[in-house]
């Protein structure tokens, strides 16, 4: 069955540092997606993305943050200058461009630790 | 501002038991609303619901939607240890902008 993957599992950086967190969704799908996941919180969306264009962003997807499809295969979330508040588990999710059908297919998440 | 709210946010019951898990969302621009479940990592697509009054089932597991008072359930019903888990509740815009509530956290003990 064809899935998410995302790399790597664990990111460890210091504050101030840039990280660049990798998806690669399932192939035939065009609408890809960042979420974030501090622990034991609630899961949080960052951005929406379809054709190239950033659809939607929430008001925690600052000039921080950047995503980019550098390739027909990958899906990239770029942070610059982290931060300790950064820590999270990052999700990637993607969906088939299915009229009306908004199931997402979530990768294992990538956990960053800044320290 | 957008937002999903569930309850209770954390319940214990024995197996065999019958769940109901609540969730209200206050959005605009309203296309769908999803059940997920997540175990130890990544979430997990239970339901969609895009229509008042229509169940959706799968095996133990119903939901409903209503959007005229802004509110799904979702129904576990004779459940098992390995129900266990954090059920979310999220609300996608038309905008493809998603919003999840905090989860119900759901634990079934023999």
């Amino acid at each position: 069955e064809p899935e998410v993957t995302q790399t790597p599992s664990h990111q460890v950086t210091q504050m101030g540092q840039e990280v660049i967190l990798r998806c690669v969704p399932i192939s035939n799908h065009l609408y890809f997606y960042w979420y974030r996941q501090i622990l034991g919180q609630k899961v949080e969306f960052l951005v929406s993305f379809y054709n190239n264009e950033i659809s939607e962003k929430s008001e925690i997807f600052d000039d921080q943050f950047s995503v980019e499809r550098p390739d027909g295969s990958n899906f990239t979330l770029k942070i610059r200058s982290t931060k300790l508040e950064d820590s999270a588990m990052y999700f990637c999710a993607s969906r088939e461009d299915y009229r009306g059908f908004d199931e997402q297919y979530f990768g294992p998440g990538t956990r960053l630790t800044v320290t | 501002e957008d937002k999903v709210v569930q309850s209770p946010l954390s319940l214990v019951v024995h197996e065999g038991d019958t769940v109901t898990l609540n969730c209200s969302y206050e959005v605009t621009n309203f296309r769908s609303l999803l059940w997920y479940k997540q175990e130890k990592k990544a979430p997990t697509f239970l339901f969609m619901l895009t229509s008042s009054g229509i169940e959706k089932k799968s095996g133990r597991l119903s939901s409903i939607l209503d959007k005229k008072e802004l509110f799904s359930i979702l129904n576990i019903t004779a459940t098992q240890t390995g129900d266990s888990a954090i059920y979310l509740c999220a609300v996608c815009t038309s905008y493809d902008k998603v919003i999840f509530g905090p989860g119900t956290s759901l634990s079934v003990i023999p």
